[in-house]
């Protein structure tokens, strides 16, 4: 069956231009993920989604960053006044339930802010 | 300092060699996730522990949960190339009773030279 996709697989960018990064779970899957994986950082949490739940958006680094997940399916992640900092791979993950369940990640997006 | 430590951060290993992996906290590990990375593409799942002691394999690959939880170990017998990547462990580090936020480890590249 399909995995998680993303796009676009890579997108370079002008500081400060506004970015929106999409994901596409696993259909049937409940909980979405987004992660930062940087050379600075390693892989960093940024917000997750469990159905009707309010997002935990406990890791997003800055409020130029904010997700929605509409339909409990599709996520877009963007991100505002995109900085030189934010550029990253952004991984995005689902899994089936929430709690102890295996995150299954997409192949990322490579955001390059010049 | 990183919740999470991985060691060696890079190893290299001639094919057939044997070679494992550590991943180390100092908080109990509620769930504990192995994956491997290659360039360019996502994070793929290897195993999940959960249970102190634990251990599960997957064709050449061992992984085990210590008894205290804190410690987590990857082990491959008889190396082959197509083990070449970065593996990273990715755990719960603070029960919340729902998802799973992972925090990663800083990886650990393993090259197989022939």
């Amino acid at each position: 069956g399909a995995g998680v996709s993303q796009s676009p697989s890579n997108k370079v960018t002008e500081k400060g231009k506004d970015v929106e990064l999409r994901c596409d779970p696993i259909s049937g899957h409940t909980a979405l993920y987004w992660y930062r994986q940087s050379l600075g950082q390693g892989l960093e949490f940024l917000i997750y989604f469990q159905g009707n739940s309010a997002p935990d958006k406990s890791g997003l680094p800055s409020d130029r960053f904010s997700a929605e997940r509409t339909g409990g399916s599709v996520s877009t992640l963007t991100i505002q006044r995109t900085q030189q900092e934010d550029s990253a791979v952004y991984l995005c993950a689902s899994s089936l339930l929430s709690g102890a369940d295996t995150q299954y990640f997409g192949p990322g997006t490579r955001l390059t802010v010049l | 300092s990183q919740e999470l430590e991985q060691s060696p951060q890079s190893l290299i290993v001639q094919e057939g060699k044997n070679l494992t992996i550590n991943c180390t906290s100092s908080k109990t590990l509620y769930g504990l996730y192995w994956y491997k990375q290659k360039y360019g593409e996502g994070l793929i799942f290897l195993m999940m522990l959960q249970k102190g002691g634990e251990e599960k394999s997957h064709e050449k690959i061992t992984a085990k949960l210590d008894e205290k939880k804190q410690q987590s170990s990857l082990h491959i017998t008889a190396s082959q190339p197509s083990h070449a990547g970065i593996y990273l462990c990715g755990a719960d580090i603070v029960y919340t009773g729902t998802a799973s936020k992972l925090t990663f480890g800083t990886g650990t590249r393993l090259q197989v030279t022939l």
